[in-house]
């Protein structure tokens, strides 16, 4: 069965700070992988996918991710976050096996302080 | 902008009444998925439809239905309405399954019951 988790319901980083939002998935298949963004009060807003090629997904905002086959993960990150990128964080995966499907983690909620 | 119109923005209404969600998918896109998010919950997967018809379902409670019209329009239709059906309701759509596209979201449904 398809799933993904986001082990950190929150992560708190210091504006300048690299940061990192945590998320592995368990598919059958190859896995079609997403990050989502929620602001509040707003929908989920696609920052970037990997389908497949490169590991390293660059994304929206400055953000990218690491998709690595051997620890399931695919985590979110920045070099240098801003106040800005506090919101909600949504990883998804689908599997070409099974594409109907489209789990959700349970999201992170970023707080960036200044 | 997504692409994804969800209607009304904003409904309150009393336990017991029953209301109708709409959504108009991005320009082209066959599929359509209605997904719950309660407050400081994750996305609830509630049901899809492809090319009108249902592809898959959900945590979709039985009082609850929906259904995807020639024009590809969906309307998911709430009923015996509950104080916890009270939640942001959001459409998603997507061009193809089975593929790596990117599924977008529309700005969601604020159901509020009272």
């Amino acid at each position: 069965a398809q799933s993904v988790a986001q082990p950190e319901d929150q992560v708190n980083v210091a504006e300048g700070n690299p940061l990192t939002v945590k998320c592995t998935y368990s598919v059958s298949g190859n896995p079609y992988l997403f990050w989502y963004v929620q602001y509040p009060n707003r929908g989920l807003q696609f920052l970037l996918k990997y389908i497949t090629g490169d590991n390293l997904v660059k994304g929206s905002y400055g953000f990218e991710a690491e998709f690595n086959k051997s620890q399931t993960s695919f985590h979110l990150k920045k070099p240098s976050a801003l106040v800005s990128d506090s919101a909600l964080y949504f990883c998804a995966v689908r599997s070409g096996s099974s594409a109907s499907k489209i789990i959700f983690g349970s999201g992170t909620r970023l707080s960036i302080r200044p | 902008d997504s692409g994804v119109t969800q209607t009304p923005k904003h409904l309150i209404t009393a336990t017991g009444q029953r209301v109708t969600l709409r959504c108009s998918p991005r320009s082209g896109d066959l599929s359509v998925y209605w997904y719950q998010q309660s407050l400081d919950q994750g996305l609830q997967f509630l049901i899809q439809y492809y090319n009108g018809e249902e592809r898959a379902k959900g945590n979709i409670l039985e009082r609850f239905s929906a259904q995807q019209f020639p024009d590809l329009h969906s309307e998911l239709n709430l009923s015996s309405l509950e104080l916890g059906d009270s939640a942001l309701y959001f459409c998603a759509s997507i061009l193809l399954t089975g593929s790596g596209n990117t599924i977008y979201f529309g700005e969601g449904s604020w159901l509020t019951v009272v």
